[in-house]
């Protein structure tokens, strides 16, 4: 079976915390690719990172960073110094073989000033 | 940039009425997509198309029907509409297959 698991339901943290958002995958392909997405209060999903299964380096831009591991298959989000900005809901996902992906339930991320 | 349009930001419709959500894209991608978002349960795959005139079944696709005669448009049928698609419609596309998708603002339809 193909699942993606965002345990997180929502997160609440001050303004300059540093927050990781965690994803957990599961697949039997050996080959497959993990997204993650944010969903601004607009509602429009905005695609920030797509990692495929060979390259488990990680990831950072700028006050974002992404930590793929897949003995535990994670691939978990983190955001520095978090700003009101950050607020959102953050979606992980997993592509299938047949190129469809499977969401997460997502994880809302609130940042108090 | 590409830029992915949704014909409404909302809608109001009653039980029973057949609904048209229509879907835009400009950057001649082959694949289109209609997601419906639900809280808790994330983003549901209703129907993707990968050419014009061609659709796939996703996970959910009973109680809606799709058309694509041309490749920027997508369009999402409700043939005859009912309260528990009350849902947020959310339509993407891609450049292929595999590739990051690409989403448009999304429809709220609320079904009275």
């Amino acid at each position: 079976a193909q699942k993606v698991t965002q345990a997180q339901t929502e997160i609440s943290v001050v303004e300059k915390e540093d927050v990781t958002l965690d994803c957990v995958y599961e697949t039997r392909d050996t080959t497959y690719y993990l997204f993650w997405y944010k969903q601004p209060p607009s509602g429009e999903l905005v695609f920030l990172i797509r990692r495929n299964s060979f390259d488990e380096q990680n990831e950072i831009s700028g006050r974002y960073s992404w930590n793929f591991q897949k003995s535990t298959s994670s691939f978990n989000f983190t955001i520095t110094a978090s700003q009101v900005v950050d607020s959102a809901v953050y979606f992980c996902a997993l592509r299938r073989s047949n190129y469809q992906l499977i969401w997460g339930a997502g994880t809302k991320l609130i940042i108090k000033p | 940039d590409v830029k992915v349009t949704q014909s409404s930001r909302y809608l109001v419709k009653r039980t029973g009425e057949k609904v048209f959500l229509e879907c835009v894209q400009d950057m001649d991608h082959e694949n289109m997509f209609w997601y419906r978002q639900d809280p808790g349960l994330g983003l549901r795959l209703i129907y993707f198309s990968y050419d014009v005139k061609m659709k796939e079944k996703g996970d959910i696709p009973e109680g809606y029907s799709v058309s694509r005669e041309k490749k920027e448009r997508f369009s999402l049928i409700l043939e005859s509409a009912s309260t528990n698609q009350t849902s947020m419609y959310l339509c993407a596309s891609s450049l292929s297959a595999g590739e990051s998708n690409y989403f448009g603002p999304g429809t709220r339809l609320l079904v009275l």
